[in-house]
């Protein structure tokens, strides 16, 4: 099953920079997608979201886009900090049923200082 | 803030052996579910729960895993004879309500090995 797919298994990206994590899925009937970053030992934690009718959504130094028509979301963290280093997971649910939440496989992001 | 708490943090148990796990919602929510990662894997939706019944299960919820809420804190996973491949990490999830939009809180984790 791999309806959400996270092609690259790691990142590292220089401290200040931009880093950029993707996500592409399948299933046409997702219409809501969810980014959620993990330390080791802890918990998947939320960190933004987006719904299928819009294209962006920003939250700080958090931006989500959105491209429905490739069905391909992605992650911009700007400026990085070695706070950001964690592994980060996309989710994608549909507004039916239980939404359980379908995740990817994760992309490790390494921040260097 | 508040936050779901899972106990144990770490369980080893014997293949064959009956295993629960725990986990303490956020107070006010009322969807719940479980999810389990197997190491370098992804993270999988194993079931969701609310009004005490089971809304959705996957696959994987074969006949040997339960949940049950049997008060009101606590929302629990039994496993009633591991397996090898039942080693993962498990992780309990609470929501305030059901929608696509309203967010899954995550707990720690449970690390289960089944030797």
């Amino acid at each position: 099953d791999q309806q959400v797919k996270q092609n690259s298994p790691s990142l590292s990206v220089q401290e200040g920079r931009i880093s950029i994590l993707n996500c592409d899925y399948t299933n046409s009937m997702f219409d809501y997608f969810l980014w959620y970053k993990k330390y080791p030992a802890e918990g998947p934690t939320f960190l933004i979201s987006i719904s299928s009718i819009k294209d962006k959504n920003e939250d700080g130094r958090f931006t989500v886009f959105l491209n429905k028509s490739a069905k391909h979301l992605s992650l911009h963290i700007v400026p990085s900090q070695p706070g950001d280093s964690a592994v980060y997971f996309c989710a994608a649910t549909q507004d039916q049923g239980a939404q359980k939440l379908v995740f990817g496989q994760g992309t490790r992001l390494t921040i260097n200082p | 803030e508040p936050e779901v708490t899972q106990t144990p943090s770490h369980q080893v148990t014997q293949m064959g052996q009956e295993v629960i796990l725990r986990c303490v919602p956020i107070s006010n929510h009322l969807y719940f579910y479980w999810y389990r990662q197997i190491l370098g894997q992804k993270v999988e939706f194993l079931v969701s729960f609310y009004n005490n019944e089971i809304s959705e299960k996957s696959e994987i919820f074969d006949d040997q895993f339960s949940v049950e809420r049997p008060d009101g804190s606590n929302f629990t996973l039994k496993i009633r004879s591991t397996k090898l491949e039942d080693s993962a990490m498990y992780f309990c999830a609470s929501s305030t309500r059901q929608g696509a939009r309203e967010t899954q809180y995550f707990g720690p984790g449970t690390r289960l090995l089944v030797l």
